[in-house]
């Protein structure tokens, strides 16, 4: 397995624009989950899935910020529109449902905001 | 842009020496604790897990100590290596959620 896709790797964008965060969990996995990772407030939960149900989106910083996820084997993160607050490095992570602290990360998406 | 930052404690350790990073947790609820390792520019990464009915448990080349009574965690890694350089983060869950600590940074050097 190629481990948990994100894409894009990097992505700039200007403020008030729509962006969207695309992950691929590993190949059977049933929980998903979103992270922020940013100098000022480390690695932020802020949503997560099982069996692609959101369960706990109490770390979703704002409604500008959504997830979805339509199948087992694809999320997205939306930020609409966006800040540039909202720049930082955004992981998706999956694992099977009875073992969420092994938890397998993917790259990560760096997202700047001007 | 962000003029105040989280200050990751960092631990300086010579090639070869053991490395001790610690962690504090504070939900008592909590029976799990992993230990992830992050390198730069890449995602964290699973290293060791205990569960709260242990105190200790053993890996290759690293070592998790679990203190209940005082919410402390421990890493510890033997033989100290270039490679060990990277942030690393204690998280919990006693739930289904997993949730991370500040981190650690060790810098290992010659």
């Amino acid at each position: 397995d190629a481990g948990v896709i994100q894409s894009p790797r990097h992505e700039v964008t200007e403020m008030g624009q729509e962006v969207t965060l695309r992950c691929k969990p590993i190949s059977g996995h049933n929980s998903l989950f979103w992270y922020r990772q940013t100098m000022m407030r480390g690695l932020e939960l802020l949503i997560y899935f099982n069996n692609n149900v959101p369960i706990d989106d109490s770390g979703m910083p704002e409604d500008r910020f959504s997830a979805k996820m339509p199948n087992a084997s694809f999320s997205t993160l939306k930020i609409q529109p966006s800040e540039p607050r909202d720049s930082a490095v955004y992981f998706c992570a999956s694992s099977l449902a009875w073992a969420v602290g092994v938890a397998f990360f993917g790259q990560g998406t760096r997202l700047t905001v001007v | 842009g962000e003029s105040v930052g989280l200050h990751l404690p960092t631990l300086s350790v010579q090639e070869g020496d053991n490395s001790i990073i610690n962690c504090a947790y504070s939900n008592s609820a909590s029976d799990y604790f992993i230990w992830y390792k992050q390198e730069s520019g890449k995602g964290p990464q699973f290293i060791i897990d205990i569960r709260s009915n242990m105190d200790k448990r053993q890996g290759q080349r690293v070592t998790v100590l679990l203190n209940k009574t005082v919410k402390h965690l421990s890493l510890q890694i033997a033989a100290t290596q270039p490679g060990d350089s990277a942030v690393y983060f204690c998280a919990e869950t006693g739930t289904d959620k997993l949730i991370f600590g500040t981190g650690t940074r060790l810098q290992v050097f010659p």
